[in-house]
C-alpha cells in the first residue's frame, strides 16, 4: 500500500468551530508532514512528527494542534480559525533518511473557513 | 527565505513539444526533488537527484542539477495533454532533517 489517506476530502466550519483534518498511511513511514497550500502557491510545511515526535513547528499559530497518536495516523486539530485559514490541507509522509527524502502526498482537505 | 524559484511562472507548451521548466535554491543542500501536482489535488514525487549526481532520467523526465549554479532543470520530452499540472522543486539541504523547501512552481499547460 503506497497510499496516504485524508479525510474529509471537504470541510466547511466556522470560525467558533472546532474540527479534526485526518492523515493514514501504511507504508511503514516514521516521518509524517502537514502543509498548508494557497492557490497558486507551493505547500508551505506547518509540522513534521519524526519517530511520533513533533520535531518541527513553523511556528504554526496554536488555533492548529497536531496530534500522532501512532506511527501510522496524524491528526491536525482546529479551534477558533480564521477564514484566512482556508487552504488545501496536505499530508505527506516519508522514509526517515538524513537530508530529507521522497514525501509521499494525500490528496489534501479543502478547508473553508467562514 | 529558503525558497527557491522556478522559471517560467507559466509555460504554454503544444502536444509533442518539449517542455523545459528550471529551479534555483539558496543554501547547499542534500538532494532535489520534483514534483507534480494536478489541479488542487496532492503532490506527486516524479525524480529525485542527490547533491553529488549530475543527470538523471525516468521516462520522458530528465533532470539536471548544477551544485556550482544552485541550480536544476526538469526537461519532459514528446509532452502529452496530460502532463498539465503544476510542478515544483523541492530542495532537502543539509542539516534541515526531513524538511523540504517547495520552489514557487510552474504551470504547464499542454495542447492538443
Amino acid at each position: 500500500d503506497t497510499e496516504v489517506t485524508q479525510t474529509p476530502k471537504h470541510l466547511v466550519m466556522g470560525m467558533t468551530n472546532k474540527k479534526s483534518l485526518k492523515c493514514e498511511q501504511h507504508m511503514g513511514h516514521r516521518a509524517m508532514y502537514w502543509y498548508k497550500q494557497k492557490a497558486k502557491k507551493p505547500p508551505e510545511l506547518m509540522f513534521v512528527y519524526s519517530y511520533e515526535k513533533l520535531s518541527i513547528n513553523e511556528s504554526v499559530p496554536s488555533r492548529f494542534s497536531p496530534e500522532c497518536p501512532n506511527s501510522s495516523l496524524l491528526n491536525l486539530h482546529l479551534h477558533a480559525l480564521q477564514p484566512e485559514d482556508s487552504a488545501l490541507y496536505l499530508c505527506a509522509s516519508s522514509q526517515v533518511p538524513a537530508g530529507a527524502g521522497l514525501q509521499f502526498f494525500g490528496p489534501g482537505t479543502r478547508l473553508t473557513v467562514l | 527565505s529558503q525558497q527557491g524559484e522556478e522559471d517560467p511562472q507559466a509555460l504554454s507548451i503544444q502536444e509533442g513539444e518539449n517542455a523545459t521548466m528550471n529551479c534555483s535554491y539558496k543554501t547547499s543542500i542534500n538532494n532535489l526533488q520534483w514534483y507534480r501536482q494536478n489541479s488542487g489535488r496532492g503532490l506527486v514525487h516524479l525524480i529525485l537527484i542527490r547533491s553529488n549526481e549530475r543527470e538523471k532520467h525516468s521516462g520522458r523526465l530528465r533532470v539536471t542539477l548544477d551544485t556550482s549554479k544552485k541550480s536544476s532543470s526538469l526537461l519532459i520530452t514528446a509532452s502529452r495533454a496530460a502532463d498539465t499540472a503544476s510542478y515544483f522543486c523541492a530542495t532537502g539541504f543539509t542539516g534541515g532533517g526531513n524538511k523540504l523547501t517547495f520552489g514557487t512552481g510552474t504551470q504547464l499547460k499542454v495542447e492538443l
